[in-house]
């Protein structure tokens, strides 16, 4: 399996401020994926990190607010935009290794960001 | 919609025991079955995943699916309180490589 850091681990920022994630992967990998997951709740989905292209976003996400990355196979970022307190979450990116009969998700370890 | 259904819980079983874990989903065309552990505080990792009918077996872990009746469940032999967790399941339906998600099964293993 891929082995996944991010960075940063946890961050607190102001209302109207930016913060970019960055997730790199130890292995290169055919898909990456960006998750929100807030207090007691399940996973979110926001995007998938496309190399070279532009990401595809969920319904509910959009490029403006959470432009993402994927300049090569090990690498993404996320960066959340104009944050408010409603941003304070968990963001996990993951990476899909394998054929294309595999579609096993391995996870970073999250960011954890408090808006104020 | 898509939809995967677990059982919130907590599901609470004494040290030793089996923990029975269970996991329905709509999409009939579903072709990759997962179940991740997420910790308190940390991001899930995957235990087991499971491709055809039938039982799966790793260690004290066996998956088990059934795609006739839509459902795959996990069974977690001589629980330990280290098992204690919240245990998520999660399925590949189409050929967008996206995963469906239930909301996680809280699982507590008392000494």
């Amino acid at each position: 399996s891929a082995v996944i850091s991010q960075k940063p681990s946890r961050d607190i920022c102001q209302r109207g401020t930016s913060l970019t994630i960055q997730c790199q992967v130890d292995s290169q990998v055919t898909m990456m994926f960006w998750y929100r997951q807030q207090p007691g709740q399940s996973l979110t989905l926001i995007a998938t990190a496309n190399q070279g292209s532009e990401a595809t976003y969920e319904s509910g996400f959009v490029i403006d607010k959470f432009p993402i990355s994927r300049p090569n196979l090990t690498f993404s970022t996320l960066t959340v935009s104009n944050m408010s307190p409603e941003d304070s979450s968990i963001y996990l990116c993951t990476g899909l290794a394998g054929g294309p009969s595999y579609n096993e998700q391995f996870f970073g370890p999250g960011t954890r960001l408090t808006v104020l | 919609q898509k939809e995967v259904e677990q059982n919130s819980g907590p599901l609470s079983v004494p040290e030793g025991a089996i923990a029975s874990l269970n996991c329905t989903y709509s999409d009939r065309v579903s072709q990759s079955f997962f179940w991740y552990r997420q910790y308190s505080g940390k991001s899930p990792e995957l235990i087991m995943s499971i491709y055809s009918n039938g039982d799966k077996e790793d260690g004290r872990f066996t998956a088990q699916l059934n795609k006739a009746s839509q459902y795959v469940s996990l069974l977690i032999r001589d629980s330990q309180p280290s098992d204690s967790a919240t245990y998520l399941c999660a399925v590949n339906t189409g050929n967008n490589r996206k995963l469906i998600w239930g909301l996680g099964t809280s699982l507590a293993v008392n000494p």
